[in-house]
C-alpha cells in the first residue's frame, strides 16, 4: 500500500531557483493538501485541492504555486525560492468531506 | 491569531504513568477534533478523533475528552510506553473540513524509563 509518496525527500537549493516538490497518492482521494512545518508554528496549510483542476489558497500561499491536472498528483512549486521557505513540507490527502487527513513522509527543503 | 493552542511545548512522563496532553481552541465553528502523532523524519499519523456531539472517545490506551463549554480537549495515554515518545499535534476543522485542518504547534512527549 504505497499511500502518499513525496519526492524529493531532501533538497538543497539556492535562493532564486525554482523548485518543485512532487506528491503522488494511490488512494484516488479527492482532496489533497500541502502543509509546511516550522519550529514555533506547527503545521500550516499552504494550498489545497478538492478535485482535479480545483485549487485554493491556504494560510500561507505566498511564493508558492500548485496545480492538479490529475487526481493522483499535486505538485508544489516555489517559483523563486527564498531562505524563509526553508522548511519541511508535507503533502496530505483525504477521500471526501470527512475529517481524517493522511500525510506523506515529508520533503526537507533547505534554501541557501 | 492562533485558533488551536497547545500551550505545553514539551511534557515528560514516567513509563507506565498517565500522559495528559492539552489543547484549547478559539473557533466556535470547529466541530471535529483530531490528534496526530509525529516521529522525527516522518509524516504525522492519525491517532484518534472526536466529534463535537461527543465528550469522550476511547481507542485502546488513548482517550480524548472534549469540553465544548471550555473549548478544551485533552488526550490521555494510559499506560505510557517508550514508543509514545513523539510530538503530538492537536487539530480541528469545521463542516467536513474541505479546506484542511487547523493545527496546534505540537507538544513533545517524552516517556522516561
Amino acid at each position: 500500500d504505497a499511500g502518499i509518496t513525496q519526492s524529493p525527500r531532501y533538497k538543497i537549493t539556492e535562493t532564486g531557483r525554482q523548485v518543485t516538490l512532487m506528491c503522488h497518492q494511490t488512494w484516488s482521494h479527492s482532496y489533497m493538501f500541502w502543509y509546511r512545518q516550522d519550529l514555533g508554528h506547527g503545521l500550516r496549510l499552504i494550498y489545497y485541492s478538492a478535485a482535479a483542476d480545483i485549487t485554493d489558497k491556504g494560510e500561507v500561499p505566498d511564493g508558492y504555486v500548485v496545480s492538479r491536472s490529475k487526481t493522483e498528483n499535486f505538485p508544489l512549486t516555489l517559483e523563486s525560492a527564498t531562505r524563509s521557505q526553508t522548511s519541511v513540507y508535507f503533502c496530505a490527502s483525504k477521500q471526501g468531506p470527512g475529517n481524517t487527513i493522511y500525510f506523506g513522509e515529508g520533503s526537507w527543503l533547505t534554501v541557501v | 491569531d492562533q485558533q488551536v493552542k497547545q500551550n505545553s511545548p514539551s511534557l515528560s512522563v514516567q513509563e507506565g504513568r498517565i500522559s495528559i496532553l492539552n489543547c484549547d481552541y478559539t473557533n466556535s465553528m470547529f466541530d471535529y477534533f483530531l490528534w496526530y502523532k509525529k516521529y522525527p523524519a516522518e509524516g504525522p499519523t492519525f491517532l484518534i478523533s472526536i466529534s463535537s456531539i461527543k465528550d469522550k472517545n476511547e481507542d485502546g490506551r488513548f482517550t480524548v475528552f472534549l469540553n465544548k463549554s471550555a473549548k478544551h480537549l485533552s488526550l490521555h495515554i494510559v499506560p505510557s510506553q517508550p514508543g509514545d515518545s513523539a510530538v503530538y499535534f492537536c487539530a480541528a476543522n469545521s463542516g467536513g473540513g474541505a479546506d484542511g485542518l487547523t493545527f496546534g504547534k505540537g507538544t513533545h512527549l517524552i516517556i522516561q524509563p
